[in-house]
C-alpha cells in the first residue's frame, strides 16, 4: 500500500462544478504539498499547510492531522484548470517528501 | 524573473555515455533537490541539497551524482546512462527546505536512453 493515496485518480468536470481532489497518507508528517501539473509537464507549487486551512483566489486546501487527510477544493471550476494535482507529504521522521501519484482533473467547456 | 532553469528541455543518447543535466536557481535558495517522475509511479527523489557542499540521497539514488559547489547550480549526472534511467526529470528548489517554504520546480528535461 502507498504512504499517500490520492482520490480518484481521474475526474472530468464541467465548467463551474465545485471540485474535491483527497489524499490520505499513511505515515507521521511537518507539512504537506499540493503540487499542480499542466499538460506541457511543469510544476506549480499551489499551497504548502502543516493544519488548518489555506486560500488562493478559488483554491481552498484543507488538512485534518488527527486523520491523517488533506483536501484540495476548487470552485467554479474552468477549463484552465485542467491538469494532474498532486500530493505530497513530508515525512515527520525521515524528512523526505513521498509523493502521491496526482490526479488528473479535466474541465469541459 | 524568479526561475528554476534546467537545460537541456529534451535528450535522446545511448546507454553507457555520460552526461549532465544542468540546474540553476537565482532565488538564493538554500535546499535544491531532484526527482524523476514515472508514469504510475509519480515524482520520486534522487538527491537533494540542505546547502552548498552539503547533499544526501532520496529514495532513488543509483546511477545518480550530484554536485552543489555553489548556491545557485545543482547539476545531475549520470556517468553511465542506462535504458531504465529513460524518464522525466525536474530539478526543485526552495528557501529553507519543504518543512517551511513551497518548492519552485524547473521545466523538466525528457531523457530518452537507447
Amino acid at each position: 500500500k502507498n504512504e499517500v493515496e490520492q482520490s480518484p485518480q481521474n475526474l472530468t468536470a464541467q465548467e463551474g462544478e465545485f471540485i474535491t481532489i483527497n489524499c490520505s497518507y499513511s505515515v507521521g508528517i511537518s507539512a504537506l504539498h499540493w503540487l499542480q501539473q499542466h499538460p506541457g509537464g511543469g510544476i506549480v507549487s499551489l499551497f504548502m499547510l502543516s493544519s488548518g486551512k489555506k486560500k488562493h483566489g478559488r483554491l481552498i486546501a484543507t488538512i485534518n492531522i488527527q486523520e491523517k487527510h488533506s483536501s484540495l477544493h476548487i470552485t467554479a471550476s474552468h477549463p484552465r484548470d485542467s491538469a494532474v494535482y498532486i500530493c505530497a507529504v513530508l515525512s515527520y521522521n525521515t524528512d523526505k517528501l513521498i509523493f502521491g501519484t496526482g490526479t488528473r482533473l479535466q474541465v469541459f467547456p | 524573473e524568479a526561475q528554476v532553469t534546467q537545460n537541456p528541455r529534451y535528450l535522446i543518447t545511448v546507454t553507457g555515455k555520460k552526461l549532465t543535466v544542468t540546474c540553476s536557481q537565482n532565488m538564493n535558495h538554500e535546499y535544491m533537490s531532484w526527482y524523476r517522475q514515472d508514469p504510475g509511479l509519480g515524482l520520486r527523489q534522487i538527491y537533494y541539497s540542505m546547502n552548498v557542499e552539503v547533499t544526501d540521497k532520496g529514495d532513488v539514488p543509483e546511477g545518480y551524482k550530484v554536485s552543489r559547489k555553489e548556491k545557485r547550480n545543482f547539476p545531475l549526472i549520470l556517468e553511465s546512462p542506462s535504458p531504465n534511467q529513460t524518464s522525466l526529470y525536474f530539478c526543485a528548489s526552495s528557501y529553507s527546505g519543504t518543512r517551511s517554504s513551497p518548492l519552485h520546480f524547473g521545466n523538466g528535461t525528457r531523457l530518452t536512453v537507447t
